[in-house]
């Protein structure tokens, strides 16, 4: 029934590490997100994806490559984990290029690297 | 380019008290607006959007107003409840560009019985 859905919620790991996050959505929507949530709750973009397509790929360290296998999956793999990547991460979905469809969250992801 | 800026928090209130959480932005186009809200340990949900000058939206006694005069979307709420503490976040959204909607940084409203 879950509408975003990502896997882990939690994962905790060490230094140097490579980990995975998935995402799924079951809305139809064909744009997703990857978002960086930080400890004060700023919300950073990182990625974006349209019908596969990588559209947005802000300045985020090439440790990170997102992979859209069809438009209901957006996964996240991290190379060579560092403490400074320890945040929530959060995958979004939004139905087409209209500005007043919202995006819709998944519950998050919780990073912590030890 | 595109910007959203809410008044920082936390914003601390007694249950029953009346809530204002200002929201301003800039936007290079025609925006929608939104407000969501973050309940601890859960992503991010829409609580109410306004997609034109003047709309009102409003959803589980929250109201907030596009007013394009002051390039403002401020939320309210006459009677805050505990349930109600959770951080909120204020975005716009323009038609075209890069499909990024814009977030503001949040404000972390915490209820008191």
């Amino acid at each position: 029934d879950t509408a975003v859905s990502q896997t882990p919620k939690y994962l905790v790991t060490q230094m140097g590490n490579d980990k995975s996050i998935k995402c799924e959505q079951n809305l139809g929507h064909d744009t997703m997100y990857w978002y960086k949530q930080d400890s004060k709750k700023f919300l950073k973009i990182m990625f974006s994806y349209n019908n596969k397509e990588l559209i947005i790929n802000e300045t985020v360290p090439n440790r990170f490559s997102p992979k859209s296998p069809d438009k209901a999956h957006l996964n996240l793999h991290i190379n060579s984990l560092e403490l400074g990547d320890s945040a929530v991460y959060f995958c979004a979905s939004r139905q087409g290029q209209s500005s007043n469809q919202p995006q819709h969250f998944g519950d998050g992801t919780r990073l912590s690297i030890l | 380019g595109n910007s959203v800026t809410q008044m920082e928090g936390p914003v601390t209130l007694s249950e029953e008290a009346f809530l204002t959480i200002n929201c301003t932005y800039t936007a290079t186009g025609y925006p929608s607006l939104f407000w969501y809200v973050q309940y601890p340990g859960e992503g991010l949900q829409l609580l109410l959007k306004a997609t034109k000058a003047d709309d009102k939206g409003s959803n589980k006694g929250f109201e907030a107003t596009y007013r394009k005069e002051t390039t403002s979307f401020h939320l309210e709420k006459g009677s805050v409840q505990v349930s109600d503490s959770a951080v909120y976040f204020c975005a716009l959204s323009v038609s075209g560009g890069s499909y990024i909607p814009t977030f503001g940084r949040g404000t972390s409203l915490i209820v008191h019985p």
